[in-house]
């Protein structure tokens, strides 16, 4: 089944630098790619999504990049802010096979801490 | 705000006895996910329910058990409470226009005494 490894397990950033967290998935019909962010006491809430078609998605401070041969994709975020500190975790699903069910594999999720 | 809502927040239970936990998903939204999330890890996929009928299990035992109803809000029984079951209980619900995205509720945080 699909495995995703996601790293750093904790990040600290100064206030206005950049973040980058990376995961791996094994499996290479995955084809949808969600990052949720975590705060503490929440559930996991979608900030952005890629699909296997697109090599890169971007949102205001936050992009998305994509590389399907290497199997890994990316999570920028941009001009940190102190709001921004959280748990972020990447996941992996395959979309198509739907009667098994859209599950999400989750990597084990990086600390964002952003220091002002 | 995902609009997805689950109850209750906190529950206390001892080792052997049974719990349901329930989520109502989004208003339009058909299709329910529930996944578990121990302390310090990711979600793990424990079912998934489309117009009330099982569409996907993960490495769970049958002790896990769910159901779906018309209105499509779900419900996890868990039969036989163990120890290890102390986690976060995560309901996401997808549907409407986007079949693809899992909006997710805070959660029934969960602990086995």
């Amino acid at each position: 089944g699909e495995n995703v490894e996601q790293h750093p397990s904790t990040l600290s950033v100064q206030e206005g630098d950049s973040a980058v967290i990376k995961c791996t998935y094994s499996d290479s019909a995955s084809n949808y790619f969600p990052w949720y962010k975590q705060e503490l006491g929440k559930g996991p809430q979608l900030i952005i999504d890629i699909r296997s078609n697109v090599g890169e998605k971007k949102d205001q401070r936050i992009a998305v990049t994509l590389n399907k041969t290497a199997k890994h994709f990316s999570l920028h975020i941009t001009e940190t802010q102190p709001e921004d500190s959280a748990v972020y975790f990447c996941a992996a699903s395959n979309i198509r096979v739907r009667e098994y069910g859209n599950k999400l594999v989750f990597g084990a999720g990086t600390i964002l801490r952003v220091k002002s | 705000e995902t609009g997805v809502t689950q109850s209750p927040t906190h529950l206390i239970k001892t080792r052997g006895q049974q719990v349901t936990l329930r989520c109502s998903s989004q208003s339009g939204h058909n299709t329910v996910s529930w996944y578990q999330q121990a302390l310090g890890q990711g979600p793990q996929f424990i079912f998934q329910y489309y117009r009330e009928e099982e569409n996907g299990r993960g490495n769970f035992p049958p002790r896990f058990s769910g159901l779906q109803f018309p209105n499509y809000s779900s419900e996890l029984n868990v039969n036989a409470l163990e120890l290890d079951d102390s986690a976060l209980y995560l309901c996401a619900s997808t549907g409407g226009q986007n079949t693809d995205t899992q909006y997710f509720g805070p959660g029934t945080r969960l602990t086995v005494l």
